[in-house]
């Protein structure tokens, strides 16, 4: 079975600190890779997807990932993160074949001025 | 931008009831699905829809649960009989595309007393 993790539960950066936050999934065929945003009292929004192709993906506002087919990984990063970049982080994995969207228990993070 | 809208954002009911959720796709997609997310955990899949027909259900959709696109707009979740544990925010989404165009709606908190 599909599972993903994300290790960090909850990170508080500043303003302009650099951000990575890990995802690990388990499956061993092929996957489409996602990132998702929650904002406080908003619905999960779309930051980045892989397919295939350039294993670093660039998404909105800023983000990027980089799929790391070895390792399983699929971190998100951020070079230097806003106070409005404060909100819930879901990775998520589909099987392809599948519809199904597997997701990460979510990475809440704060980021005070 | 498009949404998929969600009603009610707050659903209070009495175990044993049955409760109706509603969702209203984007307007051209083809596929639909619920999610739901007790609080604390992680997102988790239930149902996928497609043609007038469920393509894939997880096991947490059992027959309590049942989805219907009554008159081409509208997507709803029913329980008929709900329980404690049934509490959660439901998300709906849409796709046009299965799982490479997913939009996630603003969820339905339910809360099972």
């Amino acid at each position: 079975a599909q599972s993903v993790s994300q290790h960090n539960h909850h990170v508080i950066l500043s303003e302009a600190a650099s951000l990575e936050l890990g995802c690990n999934y388990s499956y061993g065929g092929t996957v489409n890779l996602f990132w998702y945003v929650q904002y406080p009292g908003q619905h999960l929004q779309l930051l980045l997807k892989y397919f295939s192709g350039d294993p670093l993906v660039k998404g909105i506002k800023g983000f990027e990932a980089e799929f790391i087919k070895s390792k399983f990984s699929f971190n998100l990063r951020k070079p230097s993160v806003q106070w409005s970049d404060t909100a819930e982080y879901f990775c998520a994995v589909n099987a392809q074949g599948t519809d199904k969207l597997i997701f990460g228990t979510g990475t809440r993070l704060q980021v005070f001025p | 931008e498009p949404e998929v809208t969600q009603t009610p954002s707050h659903q209070v009911t009495q175990m044993g009831q049955e409760v109706i959720l509603r969702c209203v796709p984007i307007s051209n997609h083809l596929y639909f699905y619920w999610y739901r997310q007790i609080l604390g955990q992680k997102v988790e899949f239930l149902v996928s829809f497609y043609n007038n027909e469920i393509s894939e259900k997880s096991e947490i959709f059992d027959d309590q649960f049942s989805v219907e696109r009554p008159d081409g707009s509208n997507f709803t979740l029913k329980i008929r009989s709900t329980k404690l544990e049934d509490s959660a925010m439901y998300f709906c989404a849409s796709s046009g595309v299965t799982v490479y165009g997913y939009t996630f709606g603003s969820g339905t908190r339910l809360t099972v007393v």
